[in-house]
């Protein structure tokens, strides 16, 4: 049974950079048929893809936070890693780390990384001074 | 960004009843699209891809159907643990984009 689990701080203050590590268990990391990816959730809202990375160090981010995101990937430890730059109150959210799962289509064609399959239990990150 | 539109944004049901959840895509998505449940403090949980595939372990009472711009989940015989909130996402292109959610309340 794969898990993940998310670390990091907890608070964050304005304009630094929230840093977080997701690390996953019952499976390897390099395995090619996934992506795994950084989802967060503002307290009461719905849910914002902030993006993913496969075992290679490919990376595909949201556009709206393109500009302050990096996703790293560490296999020798199976974790990944979230960087948000220049946080404001706006990025105060439960962030998720998850793995993205592909299928083969109904021609038999692979598609990869479309659906979130584990996710971690999310960890809470309040921007406040 | 494709936009994901659910409605209704809440309703209320009672055990046993069944529930249909629409999910409307801002423009084509074949059928690159999951759903998702998320109880209070708690991750979301998939429950179909691919639009009416059941992911392992879902009860079958949980159906997905559509394609194109229209989608729908559907709830038959509704448990206690079905409470929750639900979301659509589209897998069809970059951004990754959810729906505001759909929260199934008891009657």
């Amino acid at each position: 049974q794969v898990r993940l689990q998310e670390s990091g701080p907890g608070l964050v203050k304005p304009s630094q950079t929230l840093s977080l590590s997701c690390t996953v268990s019952g499976g390897s990391i390099s395995n090619g048929d996934y992506y795994w990816s950084w989802i967060r959730q503002p307290p009461g809202k719905g849910l914002e893809w902030i993006g993913y990375i496969y075992y290679s160090g490919n990376a595909y981010y949201n556009p709206s936070l393109k500009s302050r995101v990096t996703i790293s990937v560490d296999t020798s430890k199976n974790q990944f890693s979230l960087k948000l730059s220049s946080v404001t109150a706006a990025d105060t959210a439960v962030y998720y780390c998850a793995r993205v799962k592909g299928y083969y289509d109904s021609s038999g064609y692979w598609q990869a990384a479309k659906d979130f399959d584990y996710w971690g239990q999310g960890t809470l990150v309040t921007v406040s001074s | 960004d494709i936009q994901m539109t659910q409605f209704p944004s809440s309703v209320s049901a009672s055990i046993g009843d069944r529930v249909s959840i629409t999910c409307r895509a801002s423009q084509d998505i074949s059928s690159w699209l999951a759903w998702y449940q998320q109880k209070p403090g708690k991750a979301p949980k998939l429950l179909i891809y691919g639009s009416s595939s059941l992911q392992s372990g879902v009860p079958s009472r949980f159906s997905g159907s559509g394609s194109g711009t229209d989608f729908t989940l559907t709830i038959n015989s509704l448990q206690p643990e079905d409470f929750a909130t639900y979301y659509c996402q589209q897998a069809n292109t970059f951004p990754r984009t959810f729906g505001q959610g759909t929260k199934v309340e008891i009657k």
